[in-house]
């Protein structure tokens, strides 16, 4: 069955330092992948999505993400944190035509000091 | 970009009444929408496909009698939760895909409805 592990529950980064993110799929065939962020009050913002291609992934904000199909990961990453940053991130895979029934790993809450 | 909206966006309500939550695609038409379940502090599970004009596809383990979906529109769908019981506090999540149906679309997900059953 596919499935999603983001083996972090909670990060906390310093202001400015760079952020990787970690994220494991599971999937029988070339999966869809996404990286999401949750704020509060507001809806899964999409950051990238990985569908074929380049395995480097440029996503907004100043977000990228690389697809390892040996290691069967997905990490998210950003060279430099800002504050605004600070949310919860999921990263997820995409089954069904065009991977949009969407499972979602359980998350990561980043928290950025200053 | 896209948006989509939930309505109401927290709704408390007694045991064993019946709540409605409604998605909408404010700029775009979805032919499929999606509802998703949030527990506090863990991930979304996906519930339903919700196609316009057909019933809804739900995934194992989600009771279609307890969760009616509905969309009778290309920019409306429609979750009601039946009789509610306290286990069914939750917060849901939907979204929408546009019509146009490439490998390349996005979803677009709603702010969330916060439902409460007391």
């Amino acid at each position: 069955a596919q499935s999603v592990t983001q083996p972090d529950i909670h990060i906390t980064v310093s202001e400015g330092a760079s952020l990787e993110l970690r994220c494991n799929y599971s999937y029988g065939a070339t999966p869809y992948l996404f990286w999401y962020v949750q704020s509060p009050g507001q809806g899964l913002q999409l950051l990238l999505k990985y569908f074929s291609g380049d395995t480097l992934v440029q996503g907004i904000k100043g977000f990228e993400a690389e697809f390892k199909r040996s290691q069967s990961s997905f990490n998210l990453r950003k060279p430099s944190v800002h504050w605004s940053d600070a949310a919860e991130y999921f990263c997820a895979v995409g089954k069904g035509a065009g991977g949009f029934k969407t499972i979602f790993g359980a998350g990561t809450r980043l928290f950025v000091k200053a | 970009g896209a948006v989509v909206s939930q309505h109401p966006s927290w709704v408390i309500c007694k045991s064993g009444t019946s709540v409605k939550i409604e998605c909408r695609s404010l700029d775009f038409q979805a032919t499929t929408m999606f509802w998703y379940r949030q527990f506090p502090k863990q991930s979304l599970m996906l519930m339903a496909t919700s196609n316009e004009g057909s019933k809804a596809t739900y995934e194992q383990g989600v009771e279609k009698d307890k969760f009616l979906i509905n969309h009778a529109s290309l920019t409306l769908s429609t979750l009601t939760v039946t009789s509610a019981h306290p286990e069914d506090s939750s917060f849901y999540i939907c979204s929408a895909r546009d019509r146009q149906g490439s490998s390349t679309d996005t979803q677009y997900f709603g702010p969330g409805t916060r439902l409460t059953v007391l």
